[in-house]
């Protein structure tokens, strides 16, 4: 079965410098989540969209920003990177139609700012 | 939503059930118990969830008490591959967003 696409699956970008993270959900599925998780620590919901509309937002830095396109995947933005940022970046896919809130998650984004 | 509790760690031997318990006093009579895993930098993985009965499902069985306060997660034959994260969380199933919150969790290490 088909499963949550993110690319790049690694990246390295210096201080003060952007990045374009990348998700493609599951066919089907309508809501798109992003998550942050630090070394050592428990992912963090950053934000999320459902019918291409952002639904809910959770600890993202103004710095940051992402958007769902007409196909469905989504991008996260984020501009002058500063080294905590550097974590892995989870996108997950669920439908809302389904009735429960089974999300699938992607492989993550491992995000090094040097 | 509703707060959980979970041990920070348990140990299982490879072979045998591995219990997980999870402590969920205030939830709500509208509030689902979900469980999911993390296996050591992958993506979290969905396993089970319930709103009053058992559950069970190729992965594991999910106990929940009669008064909803608590729960176990049953891995029924754990093997070196369930090494991992476990994450209960509760949350109302809506519309809105559905994000989850992972807190703390239970780190269960299966040995041989």
């Amino acid at each position: 079965a088909a499963g949550v696409i993110q690319s790049p699956r690694h990246l390295i970008k210096e201080k003060r410098e952007t990045a374009t993270l990348k998700c493609y959900p599951i066919p089907r599925h309508d809501t798109v989540y992003w998550y942050q998780q630090g070394p050592g620590q428990d992912p963090q919901f950053l934000i999320s969209f459902y019918e291409k509309m952002q639904s809910d937002k959770g600890s993202i830095p103004d710095r940051f920003s992402a958007q769902q396109f007409s196909d469905y995947h989504s991008e996260l933005n984020m501009s002058s990177l500063e080294l905590g940022d550097s974590a892995l970046y989870f996108c997950a896919s669920s439908s809302q139609t389904s009735g429960s809130n089974k999300q699938y998650f992607g492989p993550g984004t491992r995000l090094t700012v040097t | 939503d509703a707060k959980t509790t979970q041990p920070p760690s348990m140990d299982c031997a490879e072979g045998r059930a591995a219990n997980l318990p999870c402590n969920h006093s205030t939830i709500s009579g509208n509030e689902y118990v979900y469980w999911y895993r993390q296996i050591h930098s992958q993506g979290p993985q969905y396993i089970i969830h319930g709103l009053k009965n058992n559950e069970t499902n190729e992965m594991a069985s999910l106990i929940i008490t009669e008064d909803r306060k608590s729960s176990t997660l049953i891995l029924p034959h754990a093997t070196l591959r369930d090494t991992a994260v476990y994450y209960c969380i509760v949350r109302v199933d809506n519309n809105a967003g559905n994000m989850l919150t992972f807190g703390g969790g239970t780190r269960l290490m299966v040995k041989p």
